[in-house]
C-alpha cells in the first residue's frame, strides 16, 4: 500500500526567506507525487506533479519540488516566500496507470509567514 | 484548464436531516469521481471512488447507508448524507478525473453543520 509522510506538521518562515517542505512516500515502484495547496476552507490547488522524466519539477507560484528515488522523497521548495504563500500544503502519491487510481494525502504541513 | 464545481459551499441543517452536495466537472469529461473528507486541522480522507454508471466503491469504515454517492453522469456527482448528526459536521471536499488524463481536479469543499 501507499503512504505518504510528511514530517513537519508546522512551518513557520519569515518573508523573503527560502522554503523547503518535506515529503517521504513509501511505494514499490516509482509513484505518481503531487504537492496541492489549501488556503483555509477552500479546495485543494496543484501546485506541481511529477510522472516521469526530469526529477526537478517546477509548477506554479515559482514552486519546485525534486524527486529522489534513493532517498523516496519529493520535497517542496520556493526560494523566496510571499505572505500570501501562508497555507496548508499537502504531498500526495498516486499509483501510476489508467483507471481511478486514488491519491493518498500526507498529514499536511501549516505555512505561517512572518512579515 | 479543468474546472471542478462544487455546491454548496456551506450548509447547515438540522439533526435528523438529508444534505444533497453536487460536484460537476464543468468543462471535461469526468470518469471518476472522489469523494474525500476533512475534520480541522488534518488531512483528506478518501471515502468513496466513484466510476459514472457503477456503484461506488467505499473505503473501510464508510458507511454506504450514510453517505450515498451517485454519479449518474459523465459531469455530475452527488454525495448525499442521510439522517445527518452532528458528528457528521465536516469538511467535504470532491475531485474528479477524466479518463483520458493521469489528474485531478479539486472542488472548492462544502462545510457541512449538522445542528
Amino acid at each position: 500500500a501507499q503512504s505518504v509522510t510528511q514530517p513537519d506538521i508546522h512551518i513557520t518562515v519569515s518573508e523573503g526567506a527560502s522554503l523547503e517542505l518535506r515529503c517521504n512516500y513509501s511505494y514499490g515502484a516509482t509513484p505518481y507525487l503531487f504537492w496541492y495547496v489549501q488556503s483555509p476552507g477552500q479546495g485543494l490547488q496543484l501546485l506541481l506533479k511529477y510522472f516521469s522524466g526530469d526529477t526537478l519539477v517546477q509548477g506554479i507560484k515559482g514552486f519546485e519540488a525534486e524527486f529522489k528515488r534513493s532517498q523516496s522523497s519529493f520535497n517542496l521548495r520556493k526560494p523566496s516566500v510571499h505572505w500570501s504563500d501562508a497555507a496548508e500544503y499537502f504531498c500526495a502519491v498516486g499509483a501510476p496507470g489508467g483507471g481511478g487510481n486514488k491519491l493518498t494525502f500526507g498529514t499536511g504541513t501549516q505555512l505561517k509567514v512572518e512579515l | 484548464g479543468a474546472v471542478v464545481s462544487q455546491h454548496p459551499s456551506w450548509v447547515i441543517c438540522k439533526s435528523g436531516t438529508s444534505v444533497k452536495i453536487e460536484c460537476r466537472s464543468l468543462d471535461f469529461q469526468a470518469t471518476t469521481m472522489f469523494w474525500y473528507r476533512q475534520f480541522p486541522k488534518q488531512s483528506l480522507m478518501l471515502m468513496a471512488t466513484s466510476n459514472e454508471g457503477s456503484k461506488a466503491t467505499y473505503e473501510q469504515g464508510v458507511e454506504k447507508d450514510k453517505f450515498l454517492i451517485n454519479h449518474a453522469s459523465l459531469t455530475l456527482s452527488t454525495l448525499t448524507v442521510t439522517s445527518a448528526h452532528p458528528e457528521d459536521s465536516s469538511f467535504y471536499i470532491c475531485s474528479a478525473r477524466a479518463a483520458d488524463r493521469y489528474g485531478y481536479t479539486f472542488g472548492s469543499g462544502t462545510r457541512l453543520t449538522v445542528v
